[in-house]
């Protein structure tokens, strides 16, 4: 079974530009969640999308956006990169939350390395 | 969801058992502790979750105590690949899609 997959494995931008990050599921899961990982710094979660809904959003500013599609995957995008925004950016995907117990367990991909010059 | 701590370092010995504590003493009923690791500079990897009962899976084995207020994480014969930063996160149903990752332990497999 194929795991998440993100593309691209690497991002080079300029400061003031815009970047678009690319992320697929793991077949057969419906939410996507993104998290930031600055260099030396824990996870920090970004926007979980399910379903095409956003679902919930981390304490980033609004130039910090996403979308997910109908075969559930998904694009996060950052407009007006500023130096800071150079980070690690990880996708997981996890299926759909099946009742209200438990939960559902999230499968990370490789990470988009993003640099900002 | 509980906090949880982790001590910030240990070594473990190639072929030993690596034992990985953490604590989450406010733990509440209907969170579940989870276990992830992160080889440097790729995607945290899942090893094993569990509520109440231990449990064990190809990777290792999760041991939380009766009270739930801690568990253990082992690893039953630690290689070099196992070198990783090991993340102890309480879940629980209140699905805001966040995990919490704290500091984790780092773990370094030694020859």
């Amino acid at each position: 079974e194929a795991g998440v997959t993100q593309s691209p494995t690497h991002l080079i931008k300029t400061r003031g530009q815009q970047a678009t990050l690319r992320c697929s599921p793991i077949s057969g899961h419906t939410s996507v969640y993104w998290y930031q990982q600055a260099l030396g710094l824990g996870l920090q979660f970004l926007l979980w999308y399910d379903e095409g809904e956003e679902r919930n959003r981390g304490n980033f500013p609004p130039r910090f956006s996403g979308r997910q599609f109908p075969n559930y995957s998904s694009e996060l995008n950052v407009n007006a990169l500023e130096l800071e925004d150079s980070a690690l950016y990880l996708c997981a995907s996890s299926p759909r939350l099946i009742g209200t117990g438990g939960t559902d367990t999230q499968y990370f991909g490789p990470g988009t390395r993003l640099t900002v010059l | 969801d509980a906090k949880t701590t982790q001590p910030t370092s240990m070594d473990c010995a190639e072929g030993r058992a690596a034992n990985l504590p953490c604590n989450h003493s406010t733990i509440s009923g209907n969170e579940y502790v989870y276990w992830y690791r992160q080889i440097h500079s790729q995607g945290p990897q899942y090893i094993i979750h569990g509520l109440k009962n231990n449990e064990t899976n190809e990777m290792a084995s999760l041991i939380i105590t009766e009270d739930r207020k801690s568990s253990t994480l082992i690893l039953p014969h630690a290689t070099l690949r196992d070198t990783a930063v090991y993340y102890c996160i309480a879940i629980g149903s209140s699905n805001t899609g966040k995990l919490i990752f704290g500091q984790g332990t780092t773990l370094q497999v030694k020859p």
